[in-house]
């Protein structure tokens, strides 16, 4: 099955500093989400990427989309204390029976920041 | 997500004993998904629902079963538990409808439960 492999597994940086994790397919993707998941809670929802070449901003997070939507990359600026956790790629791809779809998602990974 | 609720939260067992986790929403969705969480390996799919009458199995449904008793409820048990399914256990819905490769699957998960079996 379709497989994304998201690196790096775990960054620790300092607070200020930028960070930056990527998610990357072999295949072509119909789109791509971004979760982050705090210490101790749950995965939620960021962002959606459809369009090839895609970015999208929310305050310090930057979104892209590859040109030939195999890859894809979240960059925050200047981190924060409050970005701690651990950020979700997952795709969209076919059941075995190639009707129905459904989200398989990246290893994540893990940011700390010092403060 | 305060529509998607989890019982229980936290669970101690024993080797062997059947172990039930429950799953509710209000959210009105019909996919429902069952994932299980272990440090640095993500987010495992156990079985998934599509609606009332579909449940399929997901990567690692070997010692784990599934119920879904309503649109708004989808339950995961285990037979009978082992150590190694010591893990943390998510529930998610999702929007997207059966058929419609347009939709995005955007999931909303569960708040977790943390199990350990003894």
């Amino acid at each position: 099955g379709q497989q994304v492999m998201q690196i790096p597994q775990y960054q620790h940086v300092q607070e200020g500093e930028d960070f930056t994790t990527y998610c990357n397919s072999s295949t072509t993707l119909s789109n791509i989400q971004w979760y982050k998941q705090r210490p101790g809670g749950h995965p939620v929802f960021l962002i959606q990427l459809v369009k090839s070449g895609e970015v999208k901003k929310q305050k310090r997070l930057t979104f892209q989309f590859g040109e030939a939507k195999k890859n894809s990359s979240l960059h925050i600026t200047a981190t924060q204390t409050t970005d701690v956790g651990t950020y979700f790629c997952a795709v969209l791809v076919a059941d075995s029976g190639g009707s129905n779809y459904k989200l398989t998602f990246g290893k994540g990974t893990l940011l700390t920041v010092n403060p | 997500d305060a529509d998607v609720t989890q019982t229980p939260r936290n669970r101690i067992t024993k080797t062997g004993k059947r172990i039930m986790l429950e799953c509710s929403q209000t959210k009105g969705h019909d996919r429902m998904y069952w994932y299980r969480q272990d440090p640095g390996l993500g987010l495992r799919l156990i079985y998934y629902s599509f609606d009332v009458k579909d449940i399929n199995k997901g990567e690692i449904s070997d010692g784990y079963s599934v119920s879904r008793q309503a649109q708004a409820k989808f339950s995961l048990s285990l037979e009978s538990a082992i150590p190694n399914q010591t893990a943390l256990y998510f529930c998610a819905t999702s929007d997207l409808q059966i058929g419609d490769p347009r939709g995005t699957d955007t999931q909303y998960f569960g708040p977790g439960t943390r199990l350990t079996v003894l």
